[in-house]
């Protein structure tokens, strides 16, 4: 079975763009949340989607949204962008019996200039 | 506030030695813990779990010991090897809170030395 995919594993932006970040999830998963990761941070909880609606949200401003399809698959979008959103965006999908246990996808390095 | 964190930043061991990587969490109504391992260039990858009722559990190589007493948690590696270099993740829950979400600790660098 594959594991979760991220696209793009990479991105250069500027300040002031806005990017989004696309997630597939496991086969058969359909609850997918996003994380922030940073040096100084650490793993950071941005949000999390199930059956196309957000369930949960993390302490990250409006400029940070997401959304999530029938299939499954998610993708977040953040607006205006700023130095500080440098970072690494992981996705982790779970099944829904199982919410707690969160299978990461390898992450998109966001580089804002 | 809810937050996890690790007594170690770094752990140095000789390979075929056990490693212990500790955390400590400071929300009581947690329920759930993890850990992850995260390569160089990849996501967290689940190691092990464990619930709050219970004390112990024992993976392949890997065994996780919870002391709800004094909110501590550690993953004891067995016969380390180069390959368990990486960056460790403890990280809680509260499974039954309507606000479900991981929170992770800063993680600990174990390097194993050849």
């Amino acid at each position: 079975k594959a594991g979760v995919t991220q696209t793009p594993r990479y991105l250069i932006k500027t300040r002031g763009q806005q990017v989004t970040l696309s997630c597939s999830p496991i086969s058969g998963h359909r609850s997918v949340s996003w994380y922030q990761q940073t040096p100084g941070q650490g793993l950071q909880f941005l949000f999390e989607y199930f059956s196309e609606t957000q369930r949960n949200k993390g302490n990250f401003p409006g400029r940070f949204s997401g959304r999530q399809f029938s299939n499954s698959r998610s993708e977040m979008n953040v607006s205006t962008l700023e130095l500080g959103d440098s970072a690494l965006y992981l996705c982790a999908s779970s099944l829904v019996g199982s919410r707690e246990t969160q299978y990461f996808g390898p992450g998109t390095r966001l580089l804002v200039l | 506030g809810e937050s996890v964190g690790l007594h170690l930043p770094t752990l140095s061991v000789q390979e075929g030695d056990n490693s212990i990587i500790n955390c400590a969490y400071s929300n009581s109504a947690s329920d759930y813990f993890i850990w992850y391992k995260q390569e160089s260039g990849k996501g967290p990858q689940f190691i092990i779990d464990i619930r709050s009722n219970m004390d112990k559990r024992q993976g392949q190589r890997v065994t996780v010991l919870l002391n709800k007493t004094v909110k501590h948690l550690s993953l004891q590696i067995a016969a380390t090897q180069p390959g368990d270099s990486a960056v460790y993740f403890c990280a809680e829950a509260n499974s039954g809170g309507s606000n479900y979400k991981l929170t992770f600790g800063k993680g600990t660098l174990l390097t194993v030395n050849p």
